[in-house]
């Protein structure tokens, strides 16, 4: 079961223009992550923000989080081309106990596209 | 540090085959996760390994089952494959692998996947 939900579901934009992504998650929470993955491969780590921290920035991506509305977003400024892809937010904890062992829950993701 | 790796990239099987894929991980990583990623149900937690041990496992029947080596290198495997096997599988390896009973889990280092079709 998906731990979120991002919103919006696709994003098509022009090359300099931001791009804002949402995400939603349902538990509390450790870390949030976001990850970028290119059609179809692996993922790639973009950042990590702790449930203590409430903005982060790396390069020309910034993340927020409000864990009082269990969400945070992902700003991508000056977007090029190479943006494209999908952008996943993850979460590492659940309900009902267990175990966190490894385990990141993954929301549905973003599609971005970047047009030249 | 070379990246994480997985073999094969791409594999075509037939319903009721069986199936083994293998991930290995940076060097010094001893948490290895796998993911299923299909267009339904997106990204899905399969089991975790670390140091030749299962210590955490995603909602899958048995027929999706896996082991680790002494050197971290990991394996999944997946028996009586039906078509809804048919999906993107994805290893990751990490340091921080998270605790007992919730504990945080880190960044996550992924391979590129093996592509499974079930025809």
């Amino acid at each position: 079961s998906q731990q979120g939900e991002e919103d919006p579901q696709a994003l098509s934009i022009q090359e300099g223009e931001n791009a804002t992504m949402n995400c939603s998650y349902k538990t509390s929470i450790n870390n949030l992550q976001w990850y970028r993955q290119n059609s179809g491969r692996g993922l790639v780590h973009l950042i990590l923000i702790r449930s203590n921290e409430r903005e982060k920035h790396s390069g020309r991506l910034r993340v927020t989080l409000d864990t009082s509305k269990k969400s945070s977003s992902l700003l991508i400024t000056a977007s090029r081309a190479a943006d494209t892809a999908s952008y996943f937010c993850a979460t590492d904890k659940t309900n009902a106990g267990g175990t966190s062992y490894g385990k990141l829950t993954f929301g549905q993701g973003t599609i971005l596209t970047v047009h030249p | 540090k070379a990246g994480v790796t997985q073999t094969p990239r791409y594999l075509i099987k037939t319903r009721g085959q069986q199936v083994t894929l293998s991930c290995s991980p940076i060097s010094g990583h001893r948490s290895v996760s796998w993911y299923q990623q299909t267009p339904g149900q997106g990204l899905q937690f399969l089991f975790e390994y670390f140091s030749e041990t299962q210590r955490n496992k995603g909602n899958f029947p048995g027929r999706f089952s896996g082991r680790q080596f002494s050197n971290s290198r990991s394996e999944m495997n997946v028996s009586t494959l039906e078509l809804g096997d048919s999906a993107l599988y994805l290893c990751a390896s990490s340091l921080e692998a998270g605790s007992f009973p919730s504990g945080p889990v880190g960044e996550q280092f992924f391979g590129p996947g093996t592509r499974l079709t079930v025809l």
